[in-house]
C-alpha cells in the first residue's frame, strides 16, 4: 500500500513570498490532516478535512494560510505571505476513520529567511 | 494550554537501561495513541490504548492507559540505540467544533551505545 506522499521535501523562501505544499493521502482515507511541527516539538493541527469538507480549521491562521482538498483526495496548503515564524515542518496525515491511526507523510521542511 | 503534557521533555540514557515516559491530561480521552518519530520522517503509530487500565506490550515496549483514561505511560526495557527518537502521545479531542487529533510536545529520547 502506498503511503502518504508530500512534496516538496524542502523549501526555502524569503519572507513575504508565497509557498504551496501538496499532499496525496492513502487511497480511500476520508480524513486528511495538516500539521505544523516546530523543531523539537509535537505536531500542531492546522486543519482537518473529512472528504472534501473542512471539519476543524480553528488553529489555521486564516489571514495567511489557506488549504483545500479538491474531490476529497489531494490537498494543498498555501502560505501567503510567509513570515519568519512559519519556518517549520509541515506534515500531512490521513486516516481511514477519523481519530484512528494517522499515517504521516515525510513532511515538507520550510525555511523562511 | 497544552491538553496533553508529556514528561520528561528530554531523556538521554545508556544502552541497556530501562525508562518510562509519561503522557498526562486533565481531560478524559476515549483513547490515546503513541507514535515514534525519527529525524526527517513523519510520526509512526506504535500502539493505541482504548480501555482504562489497559496494558499493551510491543516487544520491549509496555504501554499503559490510566484507569481514569486521563494519562498513559510508555516503559522501555533494556533500551537500544534504535529506540532513539521523539515519542509522541496523541488523542481525539472534542473540545472544539467537531474535534480533532491532538498531540503532546513529545519526549526526545537518546540511547547511547
Amino acid at each position: 500500500e502506498a503511503g502518504v506522499a508530500q512534496s516538496p521535501r524542502y523549501k526555502i523562501i524569503e519572507k513575504r513570498q508565497s509557498v504551496a505544499f501538496w499532499c496525496n493521502p492513502i487511497s480511500g482515507h476520508a480524513t486528511l490532516y495538516w500539521y505544523q511541527q516546530i523543531l523539537g516539538q509535537g505536531p500542531k493541527l492546522l486543519i482537518q478535512f473529512q472528504n472534501n469538507g473542512v471539519v476543524d480549521d480553528s488553529q489555521l491562521p486564516k489571514d495567511r494560510f489557506s488549504a483545500e482538498r479538491l474531490k476529497g483526495v489531494d490537498s494543498t496548503l498555501k502560505i501567503q505571505p510567509a513570515k519568519l515564524e512559519d519556518s517549520a515542518v509541515y506534515l500531512c496525515a490521513s486516516s481511514l476513520i477519523r481519530y484512528t491511526e494517522a499515517f504521516f507523510g515525510q513532511g515538507t521542511r520550510l525555511t523562511v529567511v | 494550554t497544552q491538553l496533553l503534557e508529556q514528561s520528561p521533555q528530554f531523556l538521554s540514557i545508556q544502552e541497556g537501561e530501562n525508562l518510562t515516559v509519561y503522557c498526562n491530561s486533565s481531560s478524559v480521552f476515549s483513547s490515546l495513541q503513541w507514535y515514534r518519530q525519527e529525524p526527517g520522517e513523519g510520526p509512526v503509530l506504535l500502539v493505541t490504548v482504548v480501555t482504562g487500565g489497559e496494558v499493551k506490550k510491543l516487544k520491549r515496549l509496555t504501554f499503559q492507559f490510566g484507569d481514569a483514561r486521563k494519562d498513559s505511560s510508555l516503559h522501555i526495557t533494556a533500551a537500544q540505540p534504535g529506540d532513539t527518537g521523539l515519542y509522541l502521545c496523541a488523542g481525539p479531542y472534542y473540545g472544539g467544533s467537531q474535534g480533532n487529533l491532538i498531540f503532546g510536545k513529545g519526549t526526545k529520547l537518546s540511547v547511547k551505545p
